[in-house]
């Protein structure tokens, strides 16, 4: 079983209006970490935020907010105010105990695409 | 500041050569990895080094041997090349918030 599923291959958002991207996971730990990353056509990962397991408070920076559901396990990433530079492959990764905390297991990814 | 660095940007070889990709990282990180990316798949983990003198293997280590030179250095070599090693090679190092840096990657291809 895949331990990272985003099952939207692509997405479309107007300028300014927010869009959530779906990351579900699966892990028997406790203890994870999960992550997103951006990917423009640039071809660089860039970080966009980090959400902890035992973190109470779902994780936020800037216009990028984590929609944490753990009894569902699911990390949808919020993105606030779509700007055109939002154009990119969005990754969902996550961490736990079966990778020995040391590696990142990553999804498939999501291809966004920002229209004026 | 550099951060993460990786040689060639792109390389072509034949089916049978031989290469190997440099990384550098200037973050004084310990933990330093290498991934592949191919289309639809995601970020694949080839080997992976905790600290200095340590490597261990990842979900895709077949074909590839990697070195930790020292803490700022971590290489992948390809001894054999094959077509299905034609992919985008990623370098990454880590801070202590589990943070990866990722260089700008090398696009290889096989033929």
């Amino acid at each position: 079983a895949q331990k990272i599923t985003q099952t939207q291959p692509g997405m479309f958002v107007q300028e300014k209006e927010a869009v959530t991207l779906d990351c579900t996971y699966d892990t028997s730990d406790q203890s994870y970490g999960l992550f997103w990353y951006k990917q423009p056509s640039s071809g660089e990962m860039i970080f966009l935020i980090y959400q902890g397991s035992y973190d109470e408070q779902n994780a936020t920076e800037g216009r990028y907010s984590l929609n944490f559901q753990k009894a569902r396990k699911s990390a949808n990433l919020v993105i606030s105010a779509s700007q055109l530079g939002d154009s990119a492959m969005y990754f969902c990764a996550m961490r736990d105990r079966n990778s020995g905390y040391s590696t990142l297991t990553f999804g498939k990814g999501t291809m966004l695409l920002v229209s004026p | 500041n550099a951060g993460v660095t990786q040689t060639p940007k792109f390389q072509v070889l034949k089916t049978g050569q031989s290469m190997t990709l440099q990384c550098a990282q200037d973050m004084n990180h310990n933990s330093m990895y290498w991934y592949r990316q191919d289309p639809g798949m995601g970020l694949r983990l080839i080997y992976y080094s905790a600290s200095e003198g340590t490597t261990d293997k990842g979900e895709v280590p077949n074909g590839y041997n990697v070195s930790r030179l020292n803490k700022r250095e971590f290489s992948l070599r390809l001894e054999s090349a094959a077509p299905s090693q034609t992919s985008v090679y990623f370098c990454a190092s880590e801070d202590i918030s589990y943070e990866q840096y990722f260089g700008p990657g090398t696009r290889l291809t096989v033929t």
